[in-house]
């Protein structure tokens, strides 16, 4: 069966500092990778997608940048964090013309 | 994205009765339309999807209603449990070549009391 594990489940970090959230998906090839920011009492915003290895498109400008090193691994970065970065992250994975399926999230917040 | 919204933010439901959780979307291009359940500090869970071409489909407890002509879709859960108790999100699915964009609304909160 197929697994999504995402790390740290919370993070706290300063202003200005970097960031590395980091995805990765168990028992399945080339799968669709997301990354989603949830802000408080919110919906989920795309932020970032991948079809393949190196291949990322970004939904929206940002302060964000993702990557994909790996088939089955997807990294969510930041350079210098703002406050406004401080959200619920989660990571999801389909196949092709499937649902997504999320992992259990990142709680960042930025002080 | 695409705009995806719900008419209720809170819905409060006493145990054993029927739920129904209701969804407006802007854009007619999506190929289905899938309800998650998002229970407090949880990735979402995939509930039960409907394709663009159906209006009604039913799972475990749980239906689907989509009326195209006024774009909405509702979630209707039968018996409302305590463990149903989450916040739910309609995402409209767009299936491009061999991959899917998900855009979600904003979630309408399930209270259920004992």
């Amino acid at each position: 069966s197929q697994t999504i594990h995402q790390w740290p489940a919370t993070l706290v970090q300063p202003v200005g500092s970097p960031l590395s959230l980091e995805c990765t998906v168990e028992g399945t090839s080339n799968p669709n990778l997301y990354w989603y920011r949830q802000a408080a009492g919110r919906g989920l915003q795309l932020l970032f997608y991948s079809v393949g290895i190196g291949q990322i498109s970004s939904e929206v400008p940002q302060n964000l940048s993702a990557s994909r090193p790996q088939d089955r691994q997807f990294i969510l970065s930041s350079k210098k964090l703002l406050l406004s970065d401080s959200g619920f992250y989660l990571c999801a994975w389909s196949r092709a013309n499937t649902e997504a399926f999320f992992g259990q999230g990142t709680r960042l917040t930025v002080v | 994205g695409e705009s995806v919204g719900l008419h209720l933010p809170t819905l409060s439901v006493q145990e054993g009765d029927n739920s129904i959780i209701n969804c407006a979307y802007s854009n007619s291009a999506s190929d289905y339309f899938i309800w998650y359940k998002q229970e407090s500090g949880k990735g979402p869970q995939f509930i039960i999807d409907i394709r663009s071409n159906m209006d009604k489909r039913q799972g475990q407890r749980v239906t689907v209603l989509l009326n195209k002509t006024v774009k909405h879709l509702s979630l209707q859960i039968a018996a409302t449990q305590p463990g149903d108790s989450a916040v739910y999100f309609c995402a409209e699915d767009y299936r491009l070549y061999n991959f899917n964009k998900f855009y979600f609304g904003s979630g309408t909160k399930l209270n259920v009391k004992p």
